[in-house]
Parts: structure tokens; sequence; C-alpha cells
């Protein structure tokens, strides 16, 4: 059964902490993403690794980090220096990326909330 | 930078009805446009993905056009079901990562 699985599905962070998202895939994907959603607004790219070992910062990176040391594996960690974490966030993969033909796909999601 | 444009922002339709969604970008050297589904408090499902070089694909009820050098595409669903009721946000992707649209909220009325 093929697809991108995130967890948790909700996560608690308190005042200061570092939290972490899990994301996992096993489509055999180059690409990985990682986006934040809030209410009414699309989705913003924090952060996207297009092989293992390597990543590059999207439009929002600042307050967040992210490892690619296994290619099925793209874990999020939400610092502390993130002021507002309080989001969806969604983890994406693709075959390739910039340029590419094919079509990105989703995992469930991560809703975030601080105590 | 590429920025998406969607409107509207929401709509209600009688079921059974035809309806047209639309998505607008300035940068028109995109490689891509997307069109996703988005159920409440879940994950985004790929509708359908048209390459620069067509300008239409189809499935099922649903029909995606793309006209690169106005920067539009729409999304049309026939005979509209209550299941239909969703978030539709589309995506363009270049030389750089995908970026969405807001989105279009619709909710098909019973």
């Amino acid at each position: 059964d093929g697809g991108i699985t995130q967890s948790p599905k909700y996560l608690f962070r308190k005042e200061g902490q570092n939290v972490t998202l899990s994301c996992e895939q096993n489509l055999n994907h180059d690409a990985m993403y990682w986006y934040r959603q809030d209410p009414g607004q699309g989705l913003r790219l924090i952060y996207y690794s297009q092989i293992v070992n390597d990543f590059q910062k999207g439009d929002i990176a600042e307050g967040y980090s992210v490892s690619r040391e296994k290619k099925e594996s793209f874990p999020l960690t939400v610092t502390s220096a993130q002021k507002n974490p309080t989001a969806f966030y969604l983890c994406a993969s693709s075959m390739r990326t910039l340029g590419g033909q094919e079509t990105q796909y989703f995992g469930p999601g991560t809703r975030l909330l601080v105590l | 930078k590429q920025e998406v444009t969607q409107i509207p922002a929401a709509l209600s339709v009688p079921e059974g009805e035809n309806l047209v969604l639309n998505c607008s970008f300035t940068d028109s050297a995109i490689y891509n446009l997307q069109w996703f589904r988005q159920d409440p408090g879940k994950g985004l499902t790929s509708l359908l993905l048209i390459q620069s070089s067509q300008r239409e694909q189809t499935s099922g009820r649903l029909n995606a056009s793309l006209d690169k050098s106005s920067g539009r595409s729409t999304l049309y669903i026939a005979a509209s079901q209550p299941g239909d009721s969703a978030t539709y946000l589309c995506a363009g992707g270049g030389n750089t990562p995908l970026v969405f649209g807001k989105g279009t909220r619709l909710s098909v009325i019973a």
C-alpha cells in the first residue's frame, strides 16, 4: 500500500519547545516538500529536498529545520524561534522537481497547536 | 516570482449544475498546472495535471484547460454532486517548486 504517512495527526507544543513532525514515503520519489497551511490560505513552501542529503529553503523557512538522511524520510522540526507555529503542516513528494512533469502526492497532514 | 490567484474564493451551487473554477498565474513560463481537491482537515488529492505542451485534461466529470498566453486555467465540473463539496486548489510549476492559489471552497447543495 504505497503512499505518504505523516505523524502524529495532532501535536501540541509548549512555549520554548522544539517539536518534530514525521513524514515517510514508500513511493520511491526523489523529491519531498513541506508546506504550511493557515486558515483560508493557500500552501506556503517551508523546505524542499530534491535528493538525499540536500535541501533548500522555501518561502517561509525561518524557525524551521529539516534533514534528509534517507530517501524515504523528510522530518520537519519546528523550533522555538518559530513564534507562530499553529497551523496545518503538509508533506508531499514527487518523482522529480524543478521542471518535472510529475504530480505531487500529499500526506494526510499534521495539525500543530500551541499550549 | 510566480503568483497564482483563484476566483471566486467560495461558490455555492445547486446539485446538477455545471460549474467553472478559475485560476490565473502571472508567469507564463510554467511547466505544468495542477488541480487538487482538499476535504476539511485532510491532505490534498491530485485531480488533474496539465503539462505545458497540453491544452486540456479530462477525468470523468472533470475537465481542466490551460491557456499559457493568457495566464489562465479553468476546472470544469459537470453535473455537480454534493460529494464534490470541497476546496479546490490550483498550483503552477516551473523551474521552481509549485506555487499554490488560496483555493475555491465549493458547496454543492442537494
